[in-house]
Protein backbone atom coordinates (compact mmCIF):
# COMPACT_ATOMS: atom_id res chain seq x y z
CA UNK A 1 0.00 0.00 0.00
CA UNK A 2 0.77 3.60 0.01
CA UNK A 3 3.11 5.29 2.71
CA UNK A 4 3.26 8.06 4.12
CA UNK A 5 6.78 9.06 6.17
CA UNK A 6 7.07 11.83 9.07
CA UNK A 7 10.05 13.35 10.04
CA UNK A 8 11.15 13.58 12.91
CA UNK A 9 9.14 11.11 14.61
CA UNK A 10 10.10 12.59 17.72
CA UNK A 11 11.75 16.03 18.86
CA UNK A 12 12.30 17.40 22.07
CA UNK A 13 12.61 21.26 22.26
CA UNK A 14 13.18 24.47 24.39
CA UNK A 15 10.02 26.55 24.98
CA UNK A 16 9.97 29.41 22.48
CA UNK A 17 11.98 27.41 19.88
CA UNK A 18 10.37 26.75 16.36
CA UNK A 19 9.99 22.89 15.14
CA UNK A 20 9.39 21.91 12.13
CA UNK A 21 7.70 18.69 10.38
CA UNK A 22 8.25 17.28 7.51
CA UNK A 23 4.90 14.80 5.84
CA UNK A 24 6.11 13.10 2.55
CA UNK A 25 4.01 10.75 0.31
CA UNK A 26 6.74 8.18 -0.82
CA UNK A 27 5.00 6.57 -3.89
CA UNK A 28 2.04 8.57 -4.94
CA UNK A 29 1.04 12.31 -5.67
CA UNK A 30 -0.74 14.40 -2.50
CA UNK A 31 -2.28 17.38 -3.76
CA UNK A 32 -3.84 17.35 0.04
CA UNK A 33 -2.89 16.81 2.81
CA UNK A 34 -3.91 16.83 6.51
CA UNK A 35 -1.91 17.54 9.97
CA UNK A 36 -3.74 16.26 12.94
CA UNK A 37 -3.48 16.71 16.77
CA UNK A 38 -3.79 13.79 19.20
CA UNK A 39 -3.15 14.77 23.07
CA UNK A 40 -2.63 11.72 25.13
CA UNK A 41 -6.13 9.40 25.15
CA UNK A 42 -8.23 11.72 23.36
CA UNK A 43 -8.68 11.18 19.24
CA UNK A 44 -7.02 13.14 16.71
CA UNK A 45 -8.18 16.70 15.89
CA UNK A 46 -7.78 18.08 12.49
CA UNK A 47 -5.83 21.38 12.84
CA UNK A 48 -5.73 21.80 8.90
CA UNK A 49 -5.71 21.20 5.35
CA UNK A 50 -2.58 21.29 3.30
CA UNK A 51 -3.31 22.12 -0.20
CA UNK A 52 -0.32 22.03 -2.89
CA UNK A 53 0.05 25.55 -4.46
CA UNK A 54 -2.18 27.51 -2.22
CA UNK A 55 -2.58 28.64 1.35
CA UNK A 56 -3.44 25.87 4.33
CA UNK A 57 -6.86 25.89 5.44
CA UNK A 58 -7.16 25.89 9.48
CA UNK A 59 -9.92 24.67 11.52
CA UNK A 60 -11.44 26.99 13.79
CA UNK A 61 -9.13 27.63 16.86
CA UNK A 62 -6.35 26.58 15.76
CA UNK A 63 -3.97 29.74 15.02
CA UNK A 64 -2.42 29.82 11.39
CA UNK A 65 0.28 32.34 12.27
CA UNK A 66 1.97 29.45 15.07
CA UNK A 67 1.35 26.68 13.46
CA UNK A 68 2.81 27.39 9.72
CA UNK A 69 2.24 24.97 7.31
CA UNK A 70 3.76 24.46 3.47
CA UNK A 71 2.73 22.43 0.76
CA UNK A 72 5.25 23.28 -1.78
CA UNK A 73 5.56 19.90 -3.81
CA UNK A 74 3.52 17.31 -4.55
CA UNK A 75 4.96 14.62 -2.04
CA UNK A 76 5.93 17.36 0.58
CA UNK A 77 4.22 19.06 3.84
CA UNK A 78 5.26 20.91 6.18
CA UNK A 79 4.20 21.76 9.77
CA UNK A 80 5.83 24.16 11.84
CA UNK A 81 5.18 25.02 15.43
CA UNK A 82 6.13 28.40 16.00
CA UNK A 83 7.20 29.85 19.53
CA UNK A 84 6.33 26.34 21.26
CA UNK A 85 5.55 26.22 24.56
CA UNK A 86 4.65 23.04 26.41
CA UNK A 87 1.16 23.08 26.22
CA UNK A 88 1.96 22.37 22.27
CA UNK A 89 3.19 18.80 23.22
CA UNK A 90 1.21 16.73 21.20
CA UNK A 91 1.37 13.84 18.82
CA UNK A 92 1.13 15.44 15.35
CA UNK A 93 0.12 13.31 12.57
CA UNK A 94 -0.11 13.99 8.75
CA UNK A 95 -2.41 12.19 6.14
CA UNK A 96 -2.04 11.96 2.64
CA UNK A 97 -5.41 11.78 -0.12
CA UNK A 98 -4.22 9.64 -2.73
CA UNK A 99 -6.80 10.80 -5.62
CA UNK A 100 -6.51 7.54 -7.74
CA UNK A 101 -7.17 5.42 -4.73
CA UNK A 102 -9.48 7.80 -2.40
CA UNK A 103 -8.05 6.89 -0.03
CA UNK A 104 -6.67 9.21 3.09
CA UNK A 105 -3.03 7.24 4.34
CA UNK A 106 -1.48 8.36 7.89
CA UNK A 107 2.06 8.94 8.60
CA UNK A 108 3.45 7.42 11.46
CA UNK A 109 3.11 10.52 13.55
CA UNK A 110 5.79 13.05 15.44
CA UNK A 111 5.90 13.18 18.85
CA UNK A 112 6.52 16.80 20.16
CA UNK A 113 7.38 17.41 23.66
CA UNK A 114 8.24 21.29 24.84
CA UNK A 115 10.33 21.75 27.65
CA UNK B 1 -21.48 20.83 11.82
CA UNK B 2 -19.64 17.52 12.78
CA UNK B 3 -20.42 15.11 15.66
CA UNK B 4 -19.24 12.02 16.04
CA UNK B 5 -20.45 9.36 19.19
CA UNK B 6 -18.84 5.78 19.94
CA UNK B 7 -18.76 4.35 23.76
CA UNK B 8 -15.83 5.08 25.34
CA UNK B 9 -14.20 1.49 26.36
CA UNK B 10 -15.19 -1.88 25.93
CA UNK B 11 -14.02 -5.53 27.48
CA UNK B 12 -14.48 -8.57 25.81
CA UNK B 13 -13.21 -12.27 26.24
CA UNK B 14 -10.50 -13.83 23.46
CA UNK B 15 -12.30 -15.56 20.91
CA UNK B 16 -15.88 -13.43 21.65
CA UNK B 17 -17.36 -10.69 19.12
CA UNK B 18 -17.59 -7.18 19.98
CA UNK B 19 -19.76 -4.85 18.14
CA UNK B 20 -18.56 -1.07 18.54
CA UNK B 21 -21.15 1.53 17.52
CA UNK B 22 -20.90 4.80 16.32
CA UNK B 23 -23.34 7.59 15.62
CA UNK B 24 -23.03 10.78 13.19
CA UNK B 25 -24.40 13.98 12.47
CA UNK B 26 -22.37 14.95 9.30
CA UNK B 27 -22.79 18.06 6.96
CA UNK B 28 -22.34 17.18 3.56
CA UNK B 29 -21.28 13.43 4.50
CA UNK B 30 -19.32 11.35 1.89
CA UNK B 31 -18.52 8.09 4.03
CA UNK B 32 -17.61 6.47 7.35
CA UNK B 33 -14.32 5.59 8.11
CA UNK B 34 -13.01 3.01 10.97
CA UNK B 35 -9.20 3.29 11.96
CA UNK B 36 -7.19 1.10 14.82
CA UNK B 37 -5.10 2.72 16.43
CA UNK B 38 -2.49 1.20 18.89
CA UNK B 39 -1.07 3.08 21.81
CA UNK B 40 1.32 5.73 20.21
CA UNK B 41 1.09 5.04 16.66
CA UNK B 42 -0.78 6.02 13.60
CA UNK B 43 -4.52 4.89 13.10
CA UNK B 44 -4.35 1.97 10.17
CA UNK B 45 -6.82 1.81 8.01
CA UNK B 46 -9.82 -0.67 8.58
CA UNK B 47 -12.72 0.30 6.45
CA UNK B 48 -14.84 2.44 4.48
CA UNK B 49 -18.74 2.72 4.47
CA UNK B 50 -20.08 4.94 1.56
CA UNK B 51 -23.51 3.10 0.94
CA UNK B 52 -26.05 1.13 3.07
CA UNK B 53 -25.09 -2.07 4.15
CA UNK B 54 -22.73 -4.59 5.54
CA UNK B 55 -18.75 -4.61 4.38
CA UNK B 56 -17.00 -8.16 5.51
CA UNK B 57 -13.08 -7.96 5.40
CA UNK B 58 -11.91 -11.03 7.30
CA UNK B 59 -12.72 -10.82 11.13
CA UNK B 60 -13.77 -7.66 10.80
CA UNK B 61 -17.18 -6.50 9.22
CA UNK B 62 -18.63 -2.76 9.30
CA UNK B 63 -22.19 -1.71 8.70
CA UNK B 64 -23.20 1.94 7.66
CA UNK B 65 -27.10 3.02 7.94
CA UNK B 66 -26.83 6.49 6.06
CA UNK B 67 -30.46 7.23 6.91
CA UNK B 68 -29.75 6.84 10.95
CA UNK B 69 -26.61 8.24 10.95
CA UNK B 70 -25.40 5.02 12.17
CA UNK B 71 -22.02 2.63 11.81
CA UNK B 72 -20.75 -0.22 13.55
CA UNK B 73 -18.06 -2.34 13.79
CA UNK B 74 -17.75 -6.04 14.56
CA UNK B 75 -14.80 -7.49 15.68
CA UNK B 76 -14.72 -11.53 15.34
CA UNK B 77 -12.95 -13.99 16.79
CA UNK B 78 -11.08 -11.45 18.60
CA UNK B 79 -7.76 -12.21 19.50
CA UNK B 80 -5.32 -10.26 22.23
CA UNK B 81 -3.11 -7.88 19.41
CA UNK B 82 -7.13 -6.60 18.72
CA UNK B 83 -6.67 -4.70 22.05
CA UNK B 84 -6.32 -1.29 20.67
CA UNK B 85 -8.55 1.69 20.06
CA UNK B 86 -11.04 2.29 17.21
CA UNK B 87 -11.99 5.10 15.83
CA UNK B 88 -14.78 6.01 13.92
CA UNK B 89 -14.19 9.12 11.12
CA UNK B 90 -16.92 10.74 8.96
CA UNK B 91 -15.68 11.95 5.75
CA UNK B 92 -17.56 15.69 4.19
CA UNK B 93 -16.71 17.86 1.36
CA UNK B 94 -13.01 18.21 0.76
CA UNK B 95 -11.77 14.84 2.52
CA UNK B 96 -11.83 16.26 5.61
CA UNK B 97 -12.42 13.13 8.64
CA UNK B 98 -13.77 14.28 11.80
CA UNK B 99 -13.05 11.60 14.42
CA UNK B 100 -15.02 10.05 17.02
CA UNK B 101 -13.52 10.15 20.51
CA UNK B 102 -12.61 6.56 19.73
CA UNK B 103 -13.55 3.47 21.55
CA UNK B 104 -10.87 1.70 23.71
CA UNK B 105 -11.16 -1.77 23.48
CA UNK B 106 -9.78 -4.82 25.69
CA UNK B 107 -9.10 -8.08 25.33
CA UNK B 108 -8.79 -10.51 28.07
CA UNK B 109 -7.62 -14.36 28.10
Amino acid sequence: GAVVSQHPSWVICKSGTSVKIECRSLDFQATTMFWYRQFPKQSLMLMATSNEGSKATYEQGVEKDKFLINHASLTLSTLTVTSAHPEDSSFYICSAFDYLSYEQYFGPGTRLTVT
Amino acid sequence: GQNIDQPTEMTATEGAIVQINCTYQTSGFNGLFWYQQHAGEAPTFLSYNVLDGLEEKGRFSSFLSRSKGYSYLLLKELQMKDSASYLCASQAAGNKLTFGGGTRVLVKP
